[in-house]
């Protein structure tokens, strides 16, 4: 079965400040992964996706992420908080005969300050 | 339109009560899904209708009974529910369920049950 951990259930950064939100995977195979963001009172919306293309993948508002296989790792990253980034956001990975079927992890709590 | 809907918003029911959470989208998507998310959650998969058809249904207990009548359509059908039934209940849509596309989520409709 394929599982993402997210490191840290809370995460809280300065307006301008490096955004790094860590997510590893746990699969025999390579997967597909995602970044979901989840603002309050809202559904989630799709950020970016690995599906086994460029390692280095570009999403909306600035986010990127990187697969990295040797560490099992999709950690998203920003340059430049803003404010309006503060949200819960999601990684989650599928397998890769069944892209949207999404196990989603436990979810990061982004605070910016001013 | 990018957009899926989801009515109610808010539920409030008792125990004894049948309700039920409607969902629709017109992105000529033929996946969709039903998700359940408890505060500070992920969401978790409830169902999926492939084509109209329920592809996967994650032993939900048959308090829920879900239903597709179009390829636009997708109801939630709630009776006989426990308080910790108390959730947000997402849809979500997709171009098909193999290629690892774009899920699209509606608001959610926040249910209480009393």
């Amino acid at each position: 079965a394929q599982s993402v951990t997210q490191l840290g259930s809370h995460v809280s950064v300065s307006e301008g400040a490096l955004v790094l939100l860590r997510c590893n995977y746990s699969s025999s195979v390579p997967p597909y992964l995602f970044w979901y963001v989840q603002y309050p009172n809202q559904g989630l919306q799709l950020l970016l996706k690995y599906t086994s293309a460029a390692t280095l993948v570009k999403g909306i508002n600035g986010f990127e992420a990187e697969f990295k296989k040797s560490e099992t790792s999709f950690h998203l990253t920003k340059p430049s908080a803003h404010m309006s980034d503060a949200a819960e956001y999601f990684c989650a990975v599928s397998p890769n005969n069944a892209g949207n079927m999404l196990t989603f992890g436990g979810g990061t709590r982004l605070m910016v300050k001013p | 339109d990018t957009e899926v809907t989801q009515t109610p918003k808010h539920l409030v029911m008792g125990m004894t009560n049948k309700k039920s959470l409607k969902c629709e989208q017109h992105m000529g998507h033929r996946a969709m899904y039903w998700y359940k998310q408890k505060a500070k959650k992920p969401p978790e998969l409830m169902f999926v209708y492939s084509y109209e058809k329920l592809s996967i249904n994650e032993s939900v207990p048959s308090r829920f009974s879900p239903e597709c009548p179009n390829s636009s359509l997708l109801n939630l059908h709630l009776h006989a529910l426990q308080p910790e039934d108390s959730a947000l209940y997402l849809c979500a849509s997709s171009q098909g369920t193999v290629v690892a596309g774009e899920l699209f989520f509606g608001e959610g409709s926040r249910l209480t049950v009393l």
